[in-house]
């Protein structure tokens, strides 16, 4: 087991420009969370899945973001005609969610973006 | 809404030291979870201590403890014996239940040899 995996690290473009950033869960989570921290900034929830079906956006999530799970495994999260309010931290997470009470979420490194 | 409030960006300690790191949180719900999370530099976030709402005990884990004031809606960290490497940026967080956590603005603890 490798933990959450992320990539890519680091992204620059040019504002306008769509990016899109994959995410790798831990095998058989079944729970797979996207988040973004801007700098000096903790986490702010963006959506969330339950194996391929996206069960909560964030009023954060404007219709310049997109996210998929498809088959349940890694997920995409993509922003078109980025914006430089864009740049932060965009933090994945993933848990093996069972029934009732609270499973851990285990974070990824995260991808840096940069738009200039 | 459900906020989690970290009124220290910034904390000290000299090693070996003891350090707590403050969290209020507001919610009207009678049922959750609280959290502290650890961000080293340039790694990523871990949890080192839970908490369930329902539970009147504090939590412990090794150095870590936390006071829970459930009706002061209060959750601090405390951190024994301090060591270099616990320096890192602190987060609070709270949950519902089985779902997105909430975090607070993160307090940057700095650990003096």
């Amino acid at each position: 087991d490798t933990g959450v995996s992320q990539n890519p690290r680091h992204k620059i473009t040019k504002r306008g420009q769509n990016v899109t950033f994959r995410c790798d869960p831990i095998s058989e989570h079944n729970r797979l969370y996207w988040y973004r921290q801007t700098l000096g900034q903790g986490p702010e929830f963006l959506t969330y899945f339950q194996n391929e079906a996206q069960l909560e956006k964030s009023r954060l999530l404007s219709d310049r973001f997109s996210a998929e799970r498809p088959k349940g495994s890694f997920s995409t999260l993509e922003i078109q005609r980025t914006e430089q309010g864009d740049s932060a931290m965009y933090l994945c997470a993933s848990s093996l969610q069972g029934t009732g009470g609270w499973y851990e979420q285990y974070f990824g490194p995260g991808t840096r973006l940069t738009v200039t | 809404a459900q906020t989690v409030t970290q009124s220290q960006p910034e904390m000290s300690v000299q090693e070996a030291e003891t350090v707590t790191l403050s969290c209020t949180y507001d919610t009207s719900e009678s049922d959750y979870y609280l959290f502290w999370y650890k961000q080293p530099p340039s790694r990523q976030m871990i949890l080192v201590i839970r908490q369930e709402a329902y539970k009147q005990q504090n939590a412990t884990e090794n150095r870590f403890s936390v006071n829970f004031q459930k009706a002061a809606k209060s959750f601090s960290l405390k951190i024994s014996d301090s060591q270099l490497g616990d320096a890192a940026m602190y987060f609070c967080a709270y949950s519902p239940g089985a779902q997105k956590l909430v975090f607070g603005q993160g307090t940057r603890l700095t650990i003096n040899p």
